[in-house]
């Protein structure tokens, strides 16, 4: 089955700095890759996602790109702020299967 | 409209006790699915529900657990005979069935003493 790994586990960046979070995937057949972001006893809040058939995407801040061919997709934040600071989960889908197989996470510390 | 809800928040119970946590996703949403988060991990699968049958239900760790949902709409997750590595948060979304964008309800964190 799918498996998603997820580096680095903690990030530590000076605001102002920018921040990318890594993930890789195992199963070509996925094709669908969210990301959510956790803040403290919160639930998961979906902040960007893309689909096999772009490689990039990008939301103000935040951007996501995806390398097909080697199986790996990545969060950037730039002129990262204090209320980034979270634990951030990338996912992977594939379509019709439904299910989102989640990365272990990383706890993205801003540093005013 | 109303997010995913789910009760309880909280639930502490003894070992070997039987409990029963509850989804109420968006109204709407006929797709259902079950996740655990253990301590400061990612969230592990469970169970997929698509109106009221389980296609997927690759992820419940043991027979001890068990869902079932009525209506196209609430979900209950049982778990039997409680252990102490049961203790995690378990999240419930749901989402529309052509669309992968999963909805998160805010937990139930259960503690197994």
């Amino acid at each position: 089955g799918e498996n998603v790994e997820q580096h680095p586990s903690t990030l530590s960046v000076q605001e102002g700095d920018s921040a990318v979070i890594k993930c890789t995937y195992s199963d070509s057949a996925s094709n669908y890759f969210p990301w959510y972001k956790q803040e403290l006893g919160k639930r998961p809040q979906l902040i960007i996602d893309i689909r096999s058939n772009v490689g990039e995407k990008k939301d103000q801040r935040i951007a996501v790109t995806l390398n097909k061919t080697a199986k790996h997709f990545s969060l950037h934040i730039t002129e990262t702020q204090p209320e980034d600071s979270a634990v951030y989960f990338c996912a992977a889908s594939i379509q019709g299967a439904q299910k989102l197989v989640f990365g272990q996470g990383t706890r993205l510390t801003i540093n005013p | 409209g109303a997010g995913v809800s789910q009760s309880p928040s909280n639930k502490v119970t003894e070992k070997g006790k039987d409990v029963e946590l509850r989804c109420d996703p968006i109204s709407g949403h006929t797709a259902l699915y079950w996740y655990r988060q253990s301590l400061g991990q990612g969230l592990e699968f469970l169970i997929y529900f698509q109106g009221n049958s389980a296609p997927d239900k690759s992820g419940l760790p043991s027979d001890r657990f068990s869902a079932e949902r009525t209506g196209g709409s609430v979900s209950t997750l049982t778990i039997q005979r409680t252990q102490q590595e049961d203790s995690a948060v378990y999240l419930c979304a749901s989402s529309f069935p052509w669309d992968n964008e999963q909805f998160f309800g805010p937990g139930t964190r259960l503690t197994v003493l």
